[in-house]
């Protein structure tokens, strides 16, 4: 079956530990985002990449760094810097552009302990 | 003011009743419109785009209006799986325009 993966579903970190979370996508898309939901919030952008080796900061990047080393691949890291990490982190993907549909993988609750 | 906006809800709605909620958006320029369904603690999923002539898929009809900037979501017979958030998105001007979420409306749709 074609679609996002993401792992793992919780994830705790603590305090100055750098946290990865994992995104893959086997629906052969260019394009890979990061968002970060908050309750009562929408969706907002951290990273994104419109190619292989190649990504752009999105509106909340800080305390935040990625890697696009494969089509499939669009891990996200969450360092130290980031002071409020607590979130619900959805990974997606689009066949080109954000004029297109994006796709959603189940996302990662980031815990602090 | 947000990019997005959305009456949060929640609309309580009877099981086969019809709903309908609206989203307003800022940008005049943007060229793509979607509502996603969110259920509790899940990821959003695609449930339409959004067409300047409006579409229907079923029970759900959307509408754009370009000249007061908003799109609009009608449900008809409500069914209790219809329980869920739903979220407004709206793209930019161009095909790397970034796309804005809005906070979402809630419906509860009761037996």
């Amino acid at each position: 079956d074609g679609g996002i993966t993401q792992s793992p579903k919780y994830l705790f970190r603590k305090e100055g530990q750098n946290v990865t979370l994992s995104c893959e996508q086997n629906l052969n898309h260019d394009a890979m985002y990061w968002y970060r939901q908050d309750p009562g919030q929408g969706l907002r952008l951290i990273y994104y990449s419109q190619i292989v080796n190649d990504f752009q900061k999105g509106d909340i990047a800080e305390g935040y760094s990625v890697s696009r080393e494969k089509k499939e691949s669009f891990p996200l890291t969450v360092t130290s810097a980031q002071k409020n990490p607590t979130a619900f982190y959805l990974c997606a993907s689009s066949s080109t552009g954000t004029i297109e549909t994006q796709y959603f993988g189940p996302g990662t609750r980031l815990l602090v302990l | 003011r947000k990019e997005v906006e959305q009456d949060p809800g929640p609309f309580n709605v009877p099981e086969g009743a019809t709903v309908a909620f609206n989203c307003t958006y800022s940008n005049s320029a943007s060229q793509s419109f979607f509502w996603y369904r969110q259920d509790c603690r899940k990821e959003p999923k695609l449930l339409m785009s959004v067409y300047s002539s409006g579409n229907e898929d079923g029970r759900f009809t959307a509408q754009l209006n370009r000249a007061s900037q908003y799109i609009s979501l009608l449900i008809r017979d409500s069914k209790l799986s219809d329980s869920a958030t739903y979220l407004c998105v709206v793209g930019g001007s161009d095909s790397w325009g970034k796309l804005q979420f809005g906070a979402g409306t809630q419906v509860v749709v009761t037996p």
